[in-house]
């Protein structure tokens, strides 16, 4: 069974501050890989995705994710948080449909 | 606009009722979804239709009956309405089938049963 485990439920960060957001994914062979935010009383907005094409992936607003088959990661990282990077942020991979994880509330704090 | 759109954005009913979802995309896609979020923010999907035909039915009472007239359009219909059904419901479209296909979502429809 293929399941996805964000690490962390609530990260708190300061503005200006790096983010890491957590995510391992189990399987047995490499899945596709996305991270969505959902800003309050949004839909869900696609961030970046990994579809075994290169390993550092980029995407929106400033975002990256590294996809590290060894360690069965794909944790999200920003350089540096903007108070408008507050959201829930969703690792999700994906076998003929999408798998969500728990979600990691992201704060900014001025 | 472009987009994935879904109707009503709130409905409170009371337990036993029945009442429809709508929801529409104007982006040409083949494939549509139903999300169902809870309380906790987690999020599963519940059906997914690929050209009007059903290709995901997950283990969803039967209450909940998805219908889909063409393909820019998938309804959702609950029966008798329970107060476990209260969530949040979204609404998704991508181009085609398969994993590597983005999802679109829609704004959610925030469902209270009372």
């Amino acid at each position: 069974a293929q399941s996805v485990t964000q690490l962390d439920s609530h990260v708190s960060v300061s503005e200006g501050t790096p983010v890491l957001l957590r995510c391992n994914y189990s399987s047995s062979y490499s899945p596709s890989l996305f991270w969505y935010v959902q800003h309050p009383n949004k839909g869900l907005q696609l961030l970046l995705k990994y579809t075994s094409a290169a390993t550092l992936v980029k995407g929106i607003n400033g975002f990256e994710a590294e996809f590290k088959k060894s360690e069965t990661s794909f944790h999200l990282t920003k350089p540096s948080a903007h108070m408008s990077d507050a959201a829930e942020y969703f690792c999700v991979a994906t076998r003929g449909k999408l798998i969500f994880g728990q979600g990691t509330e992201l704060s900014v704090k001025p | 606009d472009t987009a994935v759109s879904q109707t009503p954005k709130y409905l409170v009913t009371q337990m036993g009722n029945d009442k429809s979802i709508k929801c529409e995309q104007n982006l040409g896609h083949d494939t549509m979804y139903w999300y169902k979020q809870d309380s906790k923010k987690f999020l599963k999907i519940m059906f997914s239709y690929n050209n009007k035909e059903l290709i995901i039915n997950e283990t969803v009472p039967n209450r909940f009956s998805p219908k889909s007239p063409d393909k820019a359009h998938l309804n959702l219909h609950i029966n008798s309405l329970e107060l476990g059904d209260s969530a949040v419901y979204f609404c998704a479209s991508s181009q085609r089938a398969g994993e590597n296909n983005e999802q679109f979502f829609g704004p959610g429809t925030r469902l209270t049963v009372l």
